[in-house]
């Protein structure tokens, strides 16, 4: 696609609730990363992914935040048991390549707000 | 123990004057810096970075300016149009500070007509 697609865009659960966000990247993007950006406050990482490999996911909160990309291309962030402080913007980011050196150029996505009750 | 702080939450300036964004980091090991803008209901898109070795880039109407001794780089937007209303992020990587992008907590510009 022409860019970063994320879906749903706005999603509320009641807490205790799982929920699952989808994240089509730009087509021939091997990295993918996930960020959580809560009210006022810039992005935090979340997780990275090269290809179908999960190379870092040191941002994740807790064990109740799972992401996998199975086939190299769509990401899913599930979060398990929502709890409040869940409630932020889940970004979706791809590139090219993720080299070892240059500017980390991102492309994201409109973001996935989830509110939970 | 946030590493790229932008302390300044909003900034307003006419239209046609100079809007002059900071941003303060604390990791020596960050090789480049980047300016991200976001519109409401939109993702960040990238607007200009620098590399750790230069002092300044300039991109038509929007000027980076680093000083690597004082920590601090600065975007510079002249002149500023109403357009340009959004809030700025500044970001870092670097090889050996994980490689990810690392986000301040933005700066929302408001340019009066």
């Amino acid at each position: 696609g022409a860019g970063v697609s994320q879906s749903p865009r706005y999603k509320v659960a009641k807490r205790g609730q799982d929920v699952a966000l989808r994240c089509d990247p730009i087509s021939g993007h091997v990295s993918l990363f996930w960020y959580q950006q809560a009210l006022g406050q810039g992005p935090e990482f979340l997780t990275y992914f090269q290809n179908e490999a999960q190379l870092d996911k040191s941002g994740l909160p807790s064990d109740r935040f799972f992401a996998e990309r199975p086939e190299g291309s769509v990401s899913t962030l599930k979060i398990q048991r929502t709890q409040q402080e869940d409630s932020a913007v889940y970004l979706c980011a791809s590139s090219l390549a993720f080299g070892s050196t240059g500017a980390n150029v991102l492309t994201f996505g409109a973001g996935s707000r989830l509110t939970v009750l | 123990d946030q590493q790229v702080k932008q302390n300044s939450p909003s900034l307003s300036v006419q239209e046609g004057r100079i809007s002059i964004l900071n941003c303060d980091y604390t990791n020596s090991m960050f090789d480049y810096f980047l300016w991200y803008k976001k519109y409401p209901a939109e993702g960040p898109t990238f607007l200009i970075s620098i590399s750790s070795i230069k002092d300044k880039n300039e991109d038509g109407r929007f000027t980076v300016f680093l000083n690597k001794s004082a920590k601090h780089l600065s975007l510079h937007i002249v002149p500023s149009q109403p357009g340009d209303s959004a809030v700025y992020f500044c970001a870092a990587n670097g090889r050996n500070a994980g490689n990810m992008l690392t986000f301040g907590g933005g700066t929302r510009l408001m340019v009066k007509p």
